[in-house]
C-alpha cells in the first residue's frame, strides 16, 4: 500500500525567507511524485514532478523538490518566498500499486507574512 | 489546447433539484477523474474512467450521485436529488495513464455548487 504524509498543515514564513514544505511517502514500487498548488478559489496546478530521472526537480515559480529514497521524502523548497506563493500545496504519489491513480496528501497551507 | 473545460463554473440550486456538471477532457487523454473538495473533507476522488469505462466509483458518496462518460470528449456528474451537504467545489481532471511519466493529472477550473 502507499500513502503520503504532509507533516505540516500550516507553514508561515516571512516574505524573502526560505520555504520548506515537508512530504514523506510510502510505496512498494518506484514512485512518481508530484507537487500541486492551489491558490485561493482557484483550481489545482502542477508545480513539479519526479518520474525516476534526476532526483532534484525544478518546477515553476522558483520551487524545487528533491527525491530522497533513503528518507522516503520529497520536500518542496524555495529560496525566497513571495507574497504570491500564498496557497495550499499538495504532495502526491503514484505508482503501480495504485494503478497509477494519484494518492493525495492532506495539503499544507503556506502563509506569507509581509 | 484549451485544457480541461468544466461547466457551469457556478451553480446555485435548491434542495431536491437535479444538478448536472459537465466536463470536457484534454484531447488525447484516456482517463478522466471527478473530485470533490470541501473545507471539512479536503479533496476526495469520487470516480475515475479509463477509456470511457468507469474503473473505480468507490468514492461516490451515495446513489444520488451518478457519472457517465458517453465518449472520449465528454463526461457528466449528476446529483439527483441534491442536498445542502453536497455543496462543494467539483473538479474534473484528465490524464494519459499507463506509465508513470504520463500520469500527471490536468485539472479544470472547477464548478462551485451551492445547494440551498
Amino acid at each position: 500500500a502507499q500513502s503520503v504524509t504532509q507533516l505540516d498543515s500550516h507553514v508561515s514564513v516571512s516574505e524573502g525567507t526560505p520555504v520548506l514544505l515537508r512530504c514523506n511517502y510510502s510505496s512498494s514500487y518506484s514512485p512518481s511524485l508530484f507537487w500541486y498548488v492551489q491558490h485561493p478559489n482557484k483550481g489545482l496546478q502542477l508545480l513539479l514532478k519526479y518520474t525516476s530521472a534526476a532526483t532534484l526537480v525544478k518546477g515553476i515559480n522558483g520551487f524545487e523538490a528533491e527525491f530522497k529514497k533513503s528518507e522516503t521524502s520529497f520536500h518542496l523548497t524555495k529560496p525566497s518566498a513571495h507574497m504570491s506563493d500564498a496557497a495550499e500545496y499538495f504532495c502526491v504519489v503514484s505508482n503501480m500499486d495504485s494503478n497509477y491513480q494519484l494518492i493525495w496528501g492532506a495539503g499544507t497551507k503556506l502563509i506569507i507574512k509581509p | 489546447d484549451a485544457g480541461v473545460i468544466q461547466s457551469p463554473r457556478h451553480e446555485v440550486t435548491e434542495m431536491g433539484q437535479e444538478v448536472t456538471l459537465r466536463c470536457k477532457p484534454i484531447s488525447g487523454h484516456n482517463s478522466l477523474f471527478w473530485y470533490r473538495q470541501t473545507m471539512m473533507r479536503g479533496l476526495e476522488l469520487l470516480i475515475y474512467f479509463n477509456n470511457n469505462v468507469p474503473i473505480d466509483d468507490s468514492g461516490m458518496p451515495e446513489d444520488r450521485f451518478s457519472a457517465k462518460m458517453p465518449n472520449a470528449s465528454f463526461s457528466t456528474l449528476k446529483i439527483q436529488p441534491s442536498e445542502p451537504r453536497d455543496s462543494a467545489v467539483y473538479f474534473c481532471a484528465s490524464s494519459l495513464m499507463g506509465t508513470p511519466s504520463y500520469n500527471e493529472q490536468f485539472f479544470g477550473p472547477g464548478t462551485r455548487l451551492t445547494v440551498l
